[in-house]
């Protein structure tokens, strides 16, 4: 099993749609949680980092962390074609020593005009 | 500023080639990562620089070798590296310390091409 399990999609959403992407995890040693936006042949961008659990909005974007289920969840409100991207979530511990995140294998969203 | 740069965009090498990718980020922060990652995968960890020191190596092959000339500069020299080796390289840099070391910033990375 991996530590974080992301459905690969592709998510296919309508100009406007609300989009959920979710991730679970098993490390309970996690406590910061990350999505990143890819675009093709690019880097992942950081969107949110969150600790522990709660919500966390910026603009367009909410994320949930319920680390009593091991879920953590990217909403994208009135999405556009330009969040077309694939989304990676990300988990990391506090000290492990590894100072390395996790990632889960990333969902593809295609958001159509 | 929360940039992280890569050079080159691309890079084009046969497998005697040696060649060397740059990352630079100007944030302060102490941390520095490569990573690797394959087309339709995430990125996967290869070195961690932590205060310009050789933390973390994740059993990467020696055609692999990582150097961070001071705080703000982190090279992966490259050498007789494999077919297989082609990939996105990335680099990432964080806080080291705090609750913002998981804080990750990527650069755009540094497409590899091994003929």
């Amino acid at each position: 099993q991996k530590e974080v399990e992301q459905d690969p999609g592709p998510l296919s959403v309508p100009e406007g749609a609300i989009v959920s992407l979710n991730c679970t995890y098993s490390n309970s040693a996690f406590q910061y949680f990350m999505w990143y936006r890819q675009y093709s042949r690019k880097g992942p961008e950081l969107l949110m980092y969150t600790y522990s659990s709660g919500n966390k909005e910026d603009g367009r974007f909410t994320a949930q962390v319920d680390k009593s289920s091991k879920y953590i969840s990217l909403f994208i409100r009135d999405s556009q074609p330009s969040d077309s991207a694939t989304y990676l979530c990300a988990s990391g511990a506090m000290d492990t020593g590894r100072r390395a995140l996790t990632f889960g294998s990333g969902t593809r969203l295609q958001v159509q005009p | 500023d929360t940039e992280v740069t890569q050079t080159p965009k691309h890079l084009v090498m046969g497998m005697t080639n040696k060649k060397s990718l740059k990352c630079e980020q100007h944030m302060g922060h102490r941390a520095m990562y490569w990573y690797k990652q394959k087309a339709k995968k995430p990125p996967e960890l290869m070195f961690v620089y932590s205060y310009e020191k050789l933390s973390i190596n994740e059993s990467v092959p020696s055609r692999f070798s990582p150097e961070c000339p001071n705080s703000s500069l982190l090279n992966l020299h490259l050498h007789a590296l494999q077919p297989e080796d082609s990939a996105l390289y990335l680099c990432a840099s964080s806080q080291d310390g705090g609750r913002r070391y998981n804080e990750q910033f990527f650069g755009p990375g540094t497409r590899l091409t091994v003929l």
